[in-house]
């Protein structure tokens, strides 16, 4: 069965480092998702992907996060420099429909984000 | 701006009991809304997605209906299990392919 996948699962850094993450979303997915989700809360969109085009990154830390999908396939969510407060799970998904309804989407199991 | 709320943020049942677990928005102009399940330190894994113009949806043991009008959603899972035990996430999409994730309902069923 088709899965989104990310790397790492786990990152463990200190405050005022860099660090990526990746996703690899199902073949032919043209519509990718970056959440950030706070232990206890509903995940919250970073961004948002149609193909290689940025579609949403209203809620995106610009000052710090940055996050490509240059060939409209897999995709990078960058933070530098890290903060406590970005400790999180960064969660990736994506869903086949693009345009008036997003479809079932489909997550991966996310990356768990530690900033000392 | 769309808000979602799940009340209660966390239930306890004995098995075999069953559970009912609700989702509210602000918005009604919504393309869909869709239940997750999500257990600890994993992702999200989809479990009913019901468009606007439905009123229900079924998947063997869950049942979630809509009322856009009152601004509702409730999943219904029957005869519960302990591995029923996870966070049970709704999520309404709006215009533009926006996704907004309610807080989560932390569910565990006791044997």
């Amino acid at each position: 069965e088709a899965e989104v996948a990310q790397s790492p699962r786990y990152k463990i850094t200190e405050k005022s480092q860099a660090v990526a993450f990746w996703c690899d979303p199902i073949s032919g997915h043209a519509t990718l998702y970056w959440y950030r989700q706070i232990l206890g809360q509903g995940p919250e969109l970073l961004v948002q992907f149609q193909d290689e085009s940025v579609v949403d990154d209203s809620q995106l830390p610009k000052d710090r996060f940055s996050a490509e999908r240059l060939k409209g396939v897999d995709s990078t969510l960058k933070i530098q420099p890290a903060e406590l407060g970005d400790s999180a799970m960064y969660l990736c998904a994506s869903s086949l429909v693009s345009g008036g309804g997003t479809g079932e989407l489909f997550f991966g199991e996310g990356s768990r984000l530690t900033v000392l | 701006k769309q808000e979602v709320t799940q009340i209660p943020a966390a239930l306890s049942v004995p098995e075999g009991e069953n559970l009912v677990l609700n989702c509210s928005f602000t918005d009604s102009a919504i393309y869909n809304l869709q239940w997750f399940r999500q257990d600890p330190g994993k992702g999200l894994t989809s479990l009913l997605l019901i468009q606007s113009s439905q009123r229900e949806q079924t998947s063997g043991r869950l049942n979630a209906s809509l009322d856009k009008s009152s601004g509702r959603s409730t999943l219904y899972i029957a005869a519960s299990q302990p591995g029923d035990s996870a966070t049970y996430l709704c999520a309404v999409e709006a215009a533009g392919n926006k996704l907004t994730f309610g807080g989560g309902t932390r569910v565990l069923v006791k044997p």
